[in-house]
């Protein structure tokens, strides 16, 4: 079955500086790729997806590119501010499983001030 | 849009009751719940899915007859946590997907709820 390994489990960066967040995934079959921020006691939110027929997609800070070929996605966030810090869980996930989530296991991103 | 309300947000009990815990979206109909359980410092486990009107489909280890699941609504699904045992006390975390339309793929993710079994 599909399997995604997330890299790092923690990275902490000083404030200002980017951030990148690597997740790779094993059935290429997968072609919705969602990023979700988790704060302390709370649910997960949905921050960017990408599909599998755009290699890139932005939203202010917040960036994800896709590799099919290397089958890894990738999370960028620039200009990193205080806020930012949390818990990050990228995942995959394809039509015919009905677009269940397979999850990555978390990186704890860290903003020093 | 797009938001999905949970409650309780945390719940202590007994061990050998029962608790109930709701959720729904807010301003979309959810064809689809998901059922997450998490244990600290570690990624979500799926526990089940339920399409509206129908049974809750188990994934394997989760036992279908402590962990009732009913999505009698497109809006509302239930998950009642039977004759809970100080094992059960976890994070549970429900998600909504309207499986219509050109959002089909995405979840939604509800706030949590933080089970406290004594």
């Amino acid at each position: 079955g599909e399997n995604v390994e997330q890299h790092p489990s923690t990275l902490s960066v000083q404030e200002g500086d980017s951030a990148v967040i690597k997740c790779t995934y094993s059935d290429s079959a997968s072609n919705y790729f969602p990023w979700y921020k988790q704060e302390l006691g709370k649910g997960p939110q949905l921050i960017i997806d990408i599909r599998s027929n755009v290699g890139e997609k932005k939203d202010q800070r917040i960036a994800v590119t896709l590799n099919k070929t290397a089958k890894h996605f990738s999370l960028h966030i620039t200009e990193t501010q205080p806020e930012d810090s949390a818990v990050y869980f990228c995942a995959a996930s394809r039509l015919d499983s009905n677009y269940q989530l397979i999850w990555g296991a978390g990186t704890k991103l860290i903003i020093k001030p | 849009g797009a938001v999905v309300s949970q409650h309780p947000s945390w719940v202590i009990c007994k061990s050998g009751t029962s608790v109930k815990i709701e959720c729904r979206s807010l301003d979309f109909q959810a064809t689809t719940m998901f059922w997450y359980r998490q244990f600290p410092k570690q990624s979500l486990m799926l526990m089940a899915t339920s399409n509206e009107g129908s049974k809750a489909t188990y994934e394997q280890g989760v036992e279908k007859d402590k962990f009732l699941i009913n999505h009698a609504s497109l809006t509302l699904s239930t998950l009642t946590v039977t004759s809970a045992h100080p094992e059960d006390s976890s994070f549970y975390i429900c998600s909504a997907r309207d499986q219509r339309g050109t959002r089909r793929k995405e979840q939604y993710f509800g706030p949590g709820t933080r089970l406290t079994v004594t």
